[in-house]
């Protein structure tokens, strides 16, 4: 089955360190995004991928970084410059195009600890 | 700045009944309308999209536009606890995919 895998589930961070976050998603969706979400809050576009070698800055982009070396795979790396970092990360795909909707994955909850 | 608003709630509808939950946006080239449910914890998953005005219709659920006016609605019949959650509102204003989302509003469906 067709689908966007997020890993790992849970991610816990100390102070000071790079993380990052796998999304892969096997759709053949051209479009990726990078969303985070704080509680009580709706989402907020970090970085987006039209294609291959590709990326643009979201809303949000400041201590993140991203790479889109396939298709398939939208990496995104928290870095020790992001201050504020807990928060509930979603990866989604997407056919480019207006009527399509975005498939997301399951997400990633990351802890400062 | 494109904005998409959403009534935060929590909006408690008694078990049977209709829950009727809106949505406005500012962009007016605003092409394409979904909405999302969100159980706690999970992610987002997409119950309706619409991209023309009037009413769409999809089992329990029906989804209405008026661009005109700058506004969608979701409306859910005969209200089940496991409807209740967060309807997130999402507008597509770019050509090729980028989503504008409101915050949210979240559902209480009470027995």
């Amino acid at each position: 089955d067709g689908g966007i895998t997020q890993s790992p589930k849970y991610l816990f961070r100390k102070e000071g360190q790079n993380v990052t976050l796998s999304c892969e998603q096997n759709l053949n969706h051209d479009a990726m995004y990078w969303y985070r979400q704080d509680p009580g809050q709706g989402l907020r576009l970090i970085y987006y991928s039209q294609i291959v070698n590709d990326f643009q800055k979201g809303d949000i982009a400041e201590g993140y970084s991203v790479s889109r070396e396939k298709k398939e795979s939208f990496p995104l790396t928290v870095t020790s410059a992001q201050k504020n970092p807990t928060a509930f990360y979603l990866c989604a795909s997407s056919l480019s195009g207006a009527p399509y909707g975005y498939t997301f994955g399951s997400g990633t909850r990351l802890t400062v600890v | 700045q494109k904005e998409v608003e959403q009534n935060s709630g929590p909006l408690s509808v008694p078990e049977g009944a209709i829950a009727s939950l809106n949505c406005t946006y500012s962009d007016r080239v605003s092409q394409s309308f979904f909405w999302y449910r969100q159980y706690s914890g999970k992610s987002p998953e997409l119950i309706m999209s619409i991209y023309s005005n009037g009413d769409k219709e999809d089992g329990r659920f029906t989804a209405q536009l008026n661009k005109a006016s700058q506004y969608v609605s979701l409306l859910i019949r005969d209200s089940q606890p496991s409807d209740s959650a967060t309807y997130l509102c999402a507008v597509k204003s770019d050509s090729w995919g980028k989503f504008q989302f409101g915050a949210g509003t979240q559902v209480v469906v009470t027995p």
